[in-house]
C-alpha cells in the first residue's frame, strides 16, 4: 500500500522567493513518484515525475523535485516564485499497480 | 491532439435524483478512473477500469457505479444522489504500457446535491 503526506496545506511566498512544497511518501515497492498542478477551476497537469534514474527531476515552468530515498521524501523547488504559480499542488505516488494515491495538497499563494 | 473531456461542466440536482457524469478520452487508453476532490481531502479514487467490461471499485465507492462497454467512455452514475455527494468530480486516464502510470485529467465536474 502507498500513501503521500504534504506537509502545510497553505504555503505563502513572496514573489521571487524560493518555493518548497514538502512531499514525504511511503510505499511497499519502489514508488513511482508525481507532482501536478492544478489552476482555479482547471483539471490536474503534470509537472513533474520520478520513475527510475536520476533522483534530481526537472519539470516544467521551473520547478525541480529530487527523490531521496533514504528520507522517503519528493519535495518540490523553484528558485524564484512568480505570481502565475499561484496554484494548488499535489504529490502522487505509484505503486505495483496502476493507481495513484494523491496527497491532500498545497495551496500555494504568491505574495507581490 | 487528444484530450479528455467531461460534461457537464456543472450540474445542480436534487436529492434522491439518478445522476450521470459523462467522460470522453481520445487518447485510446485502456485505464481510466473517477476521484471526487473535497477540501482537505485531496483526490479520492470512486472507481477505475483497467479495459472494456472491467471495473473496479475504490476507496469511495458507495452510492456510484461505473460501466466499460467501449475504449472511449467510462460514466459514472450517482444511483440516489445525497447532500454529501457534492464535490468536484475529475476523469482521468493512462497507458497500460509501462510502469511509468502518468494520469491525464479531465477539466472536472462540479456537482451541487441540493
Amino acid at each position: 500500500a502507498q500513501s503521500v503526506t504534504q506537509l502545510g496545506s497553505h504555503v505563502s511566498v513572496s514573489e521571487g522567493a524560493l518555493v518548497l512544497l514538502r512531499c514525504n511518501y511511503s510505499s511497499s515497492v519502489p514508488p513511482y513518484l508525481f507532482w501536478y498542478v492544478q489552476y482555479p477551476n482547471q483539471g490536474l497537469q503534470l509537472l513533474l515525475k520520478y520513475t527510475t534514474g536520476a533522483t534530481l527531476v526537472k519539470g516544467i515552468n521551473g520547478f525541480e523535485a529530487e527523490f531521496k530515498k533514504s528520507e522517503t521524501s519528493f519535495h518540490l523547488t523553484k528558485p524564484s516564485a512568480h505570481m502565475s504559480d499561484a496554484a494548488e499542488y499535489f504529490c502522487a505516488v505509484s505503486g505495483s499497480a496502476r493507481q495513484l494515491t494523491f496527497g491532500s495538497g498545497t495551496q500555494l499563494t504568491v505574495l507581490p | 491532439d487528444a484530450e479528455i473531456t467531461q460534461s457537464p461542466r456543472h450540474k445542480i440536482t436534487e436529492t434522491g435524483r439518478q445522476v450521470t457524469l459523462a467522460c470522453h478520452q481520445t487518447w485510446n487508453h485502456n485505464n481510466m478512473f473517477w476521484y471526487r476532490q473535497d477540501l482537505g481531502h485531496g483526490l479520492r479514487l470512486i472507481h477505475y477500469s483497467y479495459g472494456v467490461q472491467d471495473t473496479n471499485k475504490g476507496e469511495v465507492s458507495d452510492g456510484y457505479s461505473v460501466s466499460r462497454s467501449n475504449t472511449e467512455d467510462l460514466p459514472l452514475t450517482l444511483e440516489s444522489a445525497a447532500s454529501s455527494q457534492t464535490s468536484v468530480y475529475f476523469c482521468a486516464s493512462s497507458e497500460t504500457s509501462g510502469r511509468v502510470r502518468e494520469q491525464f485529467f479531465g477539466p472536472g465536474t462540479r456537482l451541487t446535491v441540493l
